[in-house]
């Protein structure tokens, strides 16, 4: 069946080194894939997206990678510092299909170190 | 900015007894969404409601659950008669248009069944 997973459920950074964060997918299906952040006691935080006829985009810090021969998705944050310790979870959708429906991967916690 | 608001943050309810879960979406927002979350595992769909009905369910949505949109400002889940394995963090999203990327969360209900 369809899933989105995550390879590691925590890393460990110390501030200011580059945070990498993974996710790999099954559905082929999938053409548009969205990072949340979740800190606790939140809902998860939209924070950049990329569809499938891209294979990176930048934000602000933040840069998704998307290999699509090998089902693999990555969150690069630079410089990290310690507001960046959440939860990380990757979310596919088939925007062909119309459906605002989400597909959540596990999610992987961040810890930033001082 | 505007956001999504849930009541109650926690919720504590005995099996078998019956809850609704509340939440205000943004005032302009037309797509409504219900995911779940238990303890350490990934967000999941439930349900999307537009235009006063159900657009899509997920197979977890079964008949003890069930969404309402009783005012122009509400939008509501309950769940008929809870079991243990309803315990879980419910949350709420709204959008303006039908596109993922532009839903909001709330901060979610904590249920938990005894």
């Amino acid at each position: 069946g369809e899933s989105v997973g995550l390879h590691l459920p925590t890393l460990s950074v110390q501030e200011g080194d580059n945070s990498i964060i993974n996710c790999a997918y099954s559905n082929s299906a999938s053409d548009y894939f969205i990072w949340y952040k979740q800190e606790s006691g939140k809902g998860p935080q939209f924070i950049i997206d990329i569809r499938s006829n891209m294979d990176k985009r930048q934000g602000q810090r933040v840069t998704v990678l998307l290999n699509k021969t090998v089902k693999h998705l990555s969150l690069q944050i630079a410089a990290t510092q310690p507001g960046d310790s959440a939860v990380y979870f990757c979310a596919e959708n088939s925007f062909s299909s119309n459906t605002g429906k989400l597909i959540f991967g596990q999610g992987t916690t961040l810890q930033v170190k001082p | 900015e505007p956001e999504v608001t849930q009541t109650p943050s926690h919720q504590v309810t005995q099996m078998g007894q019956e809850v609704i879960l509340r939440c205000v979406p943004i005032s302009n927002h037309l797509y409504f969404y219900w995911y779940r979350q238990i303890l350490g595992q990934k967000v999941e769909f439930l349900v999307s409601f537009y235009n006063n009905e159900i657009s899509e369910k997920s197979e977890i949505f079964d008949d003890q659950f069930s969404v309402e949109r009783p005012d122009g400002s509400n939008f509501t889940l309950k769940i008929r008669s809870t079991k243990l394995e309803d315990s879980a963090m419910y949350f709420c999203a709204s959008s303006r248009t039908p596109e993922v990327y532009e839903q909001y969360f709330g901060p979610g209900t904590r249920l938990t069944v005894t």
